[in-house]
């Protein structure tokens, strides 16, 4: 199956200061990869996401890179504020079908002001 | 006019007792799924569920059994509560069509933490 490694655990930045959260992920036929946002006591929220057909996108403040090859992707966060302040998850999956994505383990961005 | 909405938000009983969890999209959707966030925040899915097909993490003790009575609906329901199972609890929803652009992210629910006693 699949496995979905997140890098760093923890990330404390600096107001201001760009972020960046890496994953990597085992099987290669994976082509969906979401990233989820969670603050405190809520639900983790969709992001942004990317297909492997595509090598980045951006939406304002927030990037994401797949590289296939490596088998890994990124979230960027630059101009980071405190209310950037939450657990991010990764995750991936195969478009389609009852294909469950899997998730990383979660990195606690913690953005000081 | 929440679009996947579980209730309780809170659920405090006792070992041994049986519990339910309910679920409720109004997206649309094709499949529901429940997850267990554990105090590591890890995100352990539990089960996934369409009109076609239930697919069990077999870790999953089989206390816990899913219950949807049509497609806008996937209730968890939890026999002979363990202090183990004390975590919190989201229901998510996902469009799961083949071929539709950004149509596989989840929506997930609020959550229902469950504390066991």
């Amino acid at each position: 199956g699949e496995n979905v490694e997140q890098h760093p655990s923890t990330l404390s930045v600096q107001e201001g200061d760009s972020a960046v959260i890496k994953c990597t992920y085992s099987d290669s036929a994976s082509n969906y990869f979401p990233w989820y946002k969670q603050e405190l006591g809520k639900r983790p929220q969709l992001i942004i996401d990317i297909r492997s057909n595509v090598g980045e996108k951006k939406d304002q403040r927030i990037a994401v890179t797949l590289n296939k090859t490596a088998k890994h992707f990124s979230l960027h966060i630059t101009e980071t504020q405190p209310e950037d302040s939450a657990v991010y998850f990764c995750a991936a999956s195969l478009s389609g079908g009852s294909y469950i994505p899997t998730f990383g383990r979660g990195t606690s961005l913690i953005v000081h002001p | 006019d929440t679009a996947v909405s579980q209730t309780p938000k809170y659920l405090v009983t006792q070992m041994g007792n049986d519990k339910s969890i309910k679920c409720e999209q109004n997206l649309g959707h094709d499949t529901m799924y429940w997850y267990k966030q554990d105090s590591k925040k890890f995100l352990k899915i539990m089960f996934s569920y369409n009109n076609k097909e239930l697919i069990i993490n077999e870790t999953v003790p089989n206390r816990f059994s899913p219950k949807s009575p049509d497609k806008a609906h996937l209730n968890l329901h939890i026999n002979s509560l363990e202090l183990g199972d004390s975590a919190v609890y989201f229901c998510a929803s996902s469009q799961g069509i083949e071929g539709v652009q950004g149509a596989f992210g989840y929506t997930f629910g609020s959550g229902t933490r469950l504390t066991v006693v």
